[in-house]
């Protein structure tokens, strides 16, 4: 069966400081992954999607990055937190729209706040 | 316009009864339907999804969708105090879209014992 990890769980972070989220999934491989943010009683919002290594396509222009250094690894940063990036980190996978398998699946997700 | 509506809620429901949550998109040509239930403080979980028009039933739970109408409903029978959450509608609007999906804001449902 397939397993999604997020590290950490929790982290607060001071305004100005680096950001380094992971993400991996185990018992896939080349699925489809998908950074999302939700902001305290707000709706998902979709930051990142990757189809395959080293392909990284963004929705919303911040000062967030991602990166898929592997195939089953998928990575969130920013070299300059803000305020305003607080937040319920979530990454999703799903087996890819090539095998017409749409299902997402999301990990535990990383509260992370911005002091 | 919103491309995923959803009522925020909370909807009450007693214990046993049924609980109907309604959720309509914008784009005519979305194909995948899903819902998610996400408790306080967690990641949401996927529980329903659906492709094609009609009813979907998986234990307690049905979808039921609508494309002409562009509505995609949940009905959750016999409800249960742990049914207590925040219910997402998620919307793929196209084949081609690389899975990406729009999320309603959500549904708050509160069984009351």
């Amino acid at each position: 069966s397939q397993t999604i990890h997020q590290w950490p769980a929790t982290l607060v972070q001071p305004v100005g400081s680096p950001l380094s989220l992971e993400c991996t999934v185990e018992g896939t491989s080349n699925p489809n992954l998908y950074w999302y943010r939700q902001a305290a009683g707000r709706g998902l919002q979709l930051l990142f999607y990757s189809v395959g290594i080293g392909q990284i396509s963004s929705e919303v222009p911040q000062n967030l990055s991602a990166s898929r250094p592997q195939d089953r690894q998928f990575i969130l940063s920013s070299k300059k937190l803000l305020l305003s990036d607080s937040g319920f980190y979530l990454c999703a996978w799903t087996r890819g729209t090539m095998v017409g398998s749409y299902e997402q699946y999301f990990g535990p997700g990383t509260r992370l706040t911005v002091t | 316009q919103k491309e995923v509506e959803q009522n925020s809620g909370p909807l009450s429901v007693p214990e046993g009864a049924i609980a109907s949550l309604n959720c309509t998109y914008s784009d005519r040509g979305s194909q995948s339907f899903f819902w998610y239930r996400q408790y306080s403080g967690k990641s949401p979980e996927l529980i329903m999804f659906i492709y094609s028009n009609g009813d979907k039933e998986d234990g307690r739970f049905t979808a039921q969708l609508n494309k002409a109408s562009q509505y995609v409903s949940l009905l959750i029978r016999d409800s249960q105090p742990s049914d207590s959450a925040t219910y997402l509608c998620a919307v793929m609007p196209r084949t081609d879209s690389w899975g990406k999906l729009q999320f309603g804001a959500g549904t708050q449902v509160v069984v009351t014992p």
